[in-house]
């Protein structure tokens, strides 16, 4: 398997822009978590799916993030509009309920985005 | 979640063992420690996890206190490119009512040439 796989890998885009990352998880896992790392507040969580349902979202920053997982193998983090202070590394991974109840998480190599 | 508690960061001679502790005296009996690490540019990579036994992959060593209230993760030979941040996350094992995996600020190791 080619891992979780995250595109673009780099992103610079103006205020004001809308932003779309995308993410492919492992095939056959059942969970898939969207973090945010920044200096500031080092890693958080905005969200998770469980079978392409969101289950958590109580980590997004407010209504200019949303995020979508049309199918097992495919989802969308977009921030509309964006602004500077969305700037930072954003990470998908994905995780299976049989590997320690999805605590046991494959990361992607992030999408770095940066607001000018 | 019972909350950890991990040295801000640590210094390790190349070739030698880091040991890097982790307090978590809040820890309840179904809960697990986790570790991972996070090199420099990466995404967090899954080291390894226990209950109460000692566990052993082909990364790592995990020593868990026979109270539980602290566990060691040990590296048995490090090398320059186990210069990470490693964070000790404990958890209910099977999710529980959510699976929300929490990040600290976890521990710097610096592996020393």
């Amino acid at each position: 398997d080619a891992g979780v796989i995250q595109s673009p890998r780099h992103e610079v885009t103006e205020m004001g822009q809308e932003v779309t990352l995308r993410c492919k998880p492992i095939s056959g896992h059942d969970y898939l978590f969207w973090y945010r790392q920044t200096m500031m507040r080092g890693l958080e969580l905005l969200i998770y799916f469980n079978n392409n349902v969101p289950i958590d979202d109580s980590g997004m920053p407010e209504d200019r993030f949303s995020a979508k997982m049309p199918n097992a193998s495919f989802s969308t983090l977009k921030i509309q509009p964006s602004e500077p202070r969305d700037s930072a590394v954003y990470f998908c991974a994905s995780g299976d309920r049989r590997l320690a109840g999805a605590n046991v998480l494959t990361f992607g190599a992030g999408s770095r985005l940066t607001v000018l | 979640d019972a909350k950890t508690t991990q040295p801000t960061s640590m210094d390790c001679a190349e070739g030698r063992a880091a040991n890097l502790p982790c307090n978590h005296s809040t820890i309840s009996g179904n809960e697990y420690v986790y570790w991972y690490r996070q090199i420099h540019s990466q995404g967090p990579q899954y080291i390894i996890h226990g209950l109460k036994n000692n566990e052993t992959n082909e990364m790592a060593s995990l020593i868990i206190t026979e109270d539980r209230k602290s566990s060691t993760l040990i590296l048995p030979h490090a090398t320059l490119r186990d210069t990470a941040v490693y964070y000790c996350i404990v958890r209910v094992g099977y999710g529980g009512a959510t699976n929300k995996l929490i990040f600290g600020t976890g521990t710097l190791l610096a592996v020393q040439p």
